[in-house]
């Protein structure tokens, strides 16, 4: 099974500041499709998780664009350009490019 | 809008069985994957089972393989769950999730239902 690690795995933001989480896979996400198969997701308290990021960089449907994404291989990164109280929850990366799909250990967001 | 209503949750002892149902709407189901994502509580998320459109591919985690089984009706619109010899470490919040279209990975998530396994 393809192993993910997140980094940090807690993190406390002024509103306003940036924050940065890092996702590390055990092997290779790009898939011979062209496409490289990593995920990003927002769980906020008490709630399912929601789809941020797809494909690496793809913002979802109704995500705003102070989440981005970056990264290849397996180095990767998701980014929020100015954090807000709405942003607090546990985010999460997930691979899907093996059928078993494995996710990082989440990496919790408190506001300062 | 995309629905996913789990059902089917409760209390149970170890050793017994359990089906968790997941009624979707809003979008051509027959068309999309499907998956059962857990999570026990106070931890991450651990995927369990996979099922493709018209079933002709499943895959389940290890922790569950041979105890669990997965099935879809598409005349129904329905994704289930069927648990047996459950654990007390099957103890856990389950997501069904719907598969995003032309690629792999999870979109949508449903509320989830809670299974508890304890005597």
């Amino acid at each position: 099974d393809i192993v993910m690690t997140q980094t940090p795995l807690s993190l406390s933001v002024t509103p306003g500041q940036p924050a940065s989480i890092s996702c590390k896979s055990s092997q290779s996400l790009l898939h011979s499709d062209g496409k490289t198969y990593l995920y990003w997701y927002l769980q906020k308290p008490g709630q399912p998780p929601q789809l941020l990021i797809y494909e690496v960089s793809n913002r979802f449907s109704g995500v705003p664009d102070r989440f981005s994404g970056s990264g290849s291989g397996t180095d990767f990164t998701l980014k929020i350009s100015r954090v807000e109280a709405e942003d607090v929850g546990v985010y999460y990366c997930m691979q899907s490019i093996q059928p078993m799909y494995t996710f990082g250990q989440g990496t919790k967001l408190e506001i300062k | 809008e995309v629905q996913l209503v789990e059902s089917g949750g409760g209390l149970v002892k170890p050793g017994g069985s359990l089906r968790l149902s997941c009624a979707a709407s809003g979008f051509t189901f027959s068309s999309y994957s499907m998956n059962w994502v857990r999570q026990a509580p106070g931890k991450g998320l651990e995927w369990v089972s996979s099922i493709s459109s018209s079933s002709s591919y499943i895959y389940y985690a290890d922790s569950v393989k041979g105890r669990f089984t997965i099935s879809r009706d598409n005349a129904k619109n329905s994704l289930y769950l069927q648990m047996n010899s459950l654990r007390a470490e099957d103890t856990a919040v389950y997501y069904c999730a719907r598969d995003i279209a032309r690629g792999f990975g999870v979109d949508y998530w449903g509320q989830g239902t809670l299974v508890t396994v304890s005597s």
